[in-house]
């Protein structure tokens, strides 16, 4: 099992329509969960960053955690065309080095 | 723009060969992760630097080396180059190491090995 899984995508969704991306974990012990961007042929860009149960809102962005089932979400409210590129899921190991592991990355496509 | 800059831009390298990548964290933080990133996945931790000690490594074999300097400044150096080394290479400056403190990238460092 993947210590960060996330679906590759792609995802599409309209314009001004709500976007959600999911990632699950498989260490129960994570205390830090990230999500980046990245547009394509840049680096990886933070968007949030979450440690606690619940939501966690920051103008259209909102991170949603759930550790019990081990699971964190994005959800991106009033899509727009510049939202398209690659979210990835970061979650921070607290048995050894402060790594970050990511997923694949979600491919999100957001059509006018 | 997260003030973290790296050099160079882009890299070619003929298999065997050795390079040398750079990083410099943004003002005030004291810690340089570096990360490979292959074509269509996520980055891959390769190691970390805290005041200038290694604090952690991934999955990545020897020839795979780095330093911090006292301004905590990076260096990534790998050796031998395989075409497997070909990859986006990047580092991130946060904090401190420990896991309230957030990491920013910066822009990367493209490496082809041919």
């Amino acid at each position: 099992q993947k210590e960060v899984e996330q679906n590759s995508g792609p995802l599409s969704v309209p314009e001004g329509a709500i976007a959600s991306l999911n990632c699950t974990y498989s260490d129960r012990v994570s205390q830090s969960f990230f999500w980046y961007r990245q547009y394509s042929g840049k680096s990886p860009e933070l968007i949030m960053s979450i440690y606690s149960n619940g939501d966690k809102e920051d103008g259209r962005f909102t991170a949603q955690l759930n550790k019990a089932s081990q699971y964190v979400s994005l959800l991106i409210r009033d899509s727009q065309p510049s939202d398209s590129a690659t979210y990835l899921c970061a979650v921070r190991l607290i048995q050894g080095a402060q790594k970050l592991v990511f997923g694949q990355g979600t491919r999100l496509t957001i059509n006018p | 723009e997260t003030g973290v800059t790296q050099s160079p831009t882009h890299l070619i390298k003929t298999r065997g060969q050795q390079v040398t990548l750079r990083c410099s964290s943004q003002s005030g933080h004291n810690t340089v992760s570096w990360y490979q990133q292959a074509l269509g996945q996520g980055p891959q931790f390769i190691f970390q630097y805290y005041r200038e000690e290694e604090n952690g490594r991934g999955n990545f074999p020897p020839r795979f080396s780095g330093l911090q300097f006292p301004n905590y400044s990076s260096e990534l150096n790998v050796n031998a180059l395989e075409l497997d080394d070909s990859a986006l290479y990047l580092c991130a400056s946060s904090l401190g190491p420990l896991d309230l403190y957030e990491q920013y990238f910066g822009p990367g460092t493209r490496l082809t090995v041919t």
